[in-house]
């Protein structure tokens, strides 16, 4: 089955930085990458997605790119802002599976 | 819409005792799933369901039985409750058309078993 890599586990950063999260893949046949923003005590929620004949997709200050050659994929976010310190989940689904397998997650903490 | 709905928000078992966590989505997704939240594991898939009537294993069903008699209703049931059951349950439906689909997940359940 598909396995996914989620790293840093914890990313400390000053209001205005950049963050970036980076995820890896096993299964070539994976064709669709979401992004999940958990707020402390909350349900996850989508905020980024990106299918596998996308490059690179842009929402705001939100950016996710996919390297299908390497198996990889990151999530970015600019001008970082308190409201950003979440946990975020990359995952990874494969077509024949239809059922997302999850990294372990960022929490992100946004100092101001 | 109420979108996906999860009963108890919170419950506090004994070990041994029995439960299940209702989930409900009004969406008419014809996918749902349970996965189990612990710190520093991510969502782990305990099972799933593609329809009414099927359901299959995700990678930790050990301890857990679900059914899905209806598309709206997939209710998970802890046979009998161990400390290590403690966890956050969410349950999440999405849409059949494919993979590329966002989860919409419930707002969870948070089990302590003492």
């Amino acid at each position: 089955g598909e396995n996914v890599e989620q790293h840093p586990s914890t990313l400390s950063v000053q209001e205005g930085d950049s963050a970036v999260i980076k995820c890896t893949y096993s299964d070539s046949a994976s064709n669709y990458f979401p992004w999940y923003k958990q707020e402390l005590g909350k349900r996850p929620q989508l905020i980024i997605d990106i299918r596998s004949n996308v490059g690179e997709k842009k929402d705001q200050r939100i950016a996710v790119t996919l390297n299908k050659t390497a198996k990889h994929f990151s999530l970015h976010i600019t001008e970082t802002q308190p409201e950003d310190s979440a946990v975020y989940f990359c995952a990874a689904t494969s077509g024949g599976s239809y059922i997302p397998t999850f990294g372990r997650g960022t929490s992100l903490i946004v100092h101001p | 819409n109420a979108g996906v709905t999860q009963t108890p928000k919170f419950q506090v078992l004994k070990t041994g005792q029995s439960m299940t966590l209702q989930c409900a989505q009004d969406m008419n997704h014809e996918y749902m799933s349970w996965y189990r939240q612990d710190p520093g594991m991510g969502l782990r898939l305990i099972h799933y369901s593609v329809g009414a009537g099927i359901t299959d294993q995700g990678e930790v069903p050990n301890g857990y039985n679900v059914s899905r008699s209806t598309t709206e209703d997939f209710p998970l049931r802890l046979l009998s409750a161990a400390p290590s059951q403690t966890s956050v349950y969410f349950c999440a439906s999405s849409y059949s058309g494919g993979p590329g689909y966002e989860q919409y997940f419930g707002p969870g359940t948070r089990l302590t078993v003492t």
